[in-house]
């Protein structure tokens, strides 16, 4: 069973710039969520979606946005990247079912840097 | 809205040595709570899981306790070995996220 995949691992923008980061969820998995962590700081939830639709979305602005394909894949895009947006971002997904909705398996995170 | 704070930010402790951990909540209408580990630029690995109807669970020399009523939880990890210095995070569910803690940063020392 393939666990939940992440890429790229490290990428570095410039202020202003616009990024795509990617998911691959786990098998059968159906729920996708997204995080961001700062140095030094538990991560935040940015949003999360179920079957291509967003489910629910923290207190981020409208910059950062998502999407969850067919497959259960997702990207999260973030536009007009600024200094504070540099964190690791982790995608998790959750499982369907009987199984406990609840329970998140994480990704490696992709580490942004911004300068 | 959600906080969840953990006590101590870092320790550092000789190998050996039984470790406690501290985690509270402030809104016990929680679904569960995990605890994670994360070693240095890394992802998150879940340890633990506790649901809101249990008082603990037990993985090998890792336990975790529930207290949801009081907002309370503490991971203990038996006969630490530097293999468990890592910063250990502490989650709560609710309605379909995860909160988090700042986590505590464990040094065991050779």
């Amino acid at each position: 069973e393939t666990g939940v995949t992440q890429s790229p691992t490290h990428l570095i923008k410039t202020r202003g710039q616009q990024v795509t980061l990617r998911c691959s969820s786990q098998s059968g998995h159906n729920t996708v969520s997204w995080y961001q962590q700062a140095l030094g700081q538990g991560p935040q939830f940015i949003f999360q979606y179920y079957r291509e639709e967003e489910n629910g979305r923290g207190n981020f602005p409208p910059r950062f946005s998502g999407l969850q394909f067919p497959n259960y894949s997702s990207e999260l895009n973030v536009n007009a990247l600024e200094l504070d947006d540099s964190a690791l971002y982790l995608c998790a997904s959750s499982p369907p079912g009987l199984a406990d909705p609840y329970e998140q398996y994480f990704g490696p995170g992709t580490r942004l840097t911004v300068t | 809205k959600q906080e969840v704070t953990q006590i101590p930010a870092a320790l550092s402790v000789p190998e050996g040595e039984n470790l406690v951990l501290n985690c509270s909540f402030t809104d016990s209408a929680i679904y569960n709570l995990q605890w994670f580990r994360q070693d240095p630029g890394k992802g998150l690995t879940s340890l633990l899981l506790i649901q809101s109807s249990q008082r603990e669970q037990t993985s090998g020399r890792l336990n975790a306790s529930l207290d949801k009523s009081s907002g309370r939880s503490t991971l203990y990890i038996a006969a630490s070995q530097p293999g468990d210095s890592a910063t250990y995070l502490c989650a709560v569910t609710n309605d379909y996220k995860l909160s988090f803690g700042a986590g505590t940063t464990v040094t065991v020392r050779a």
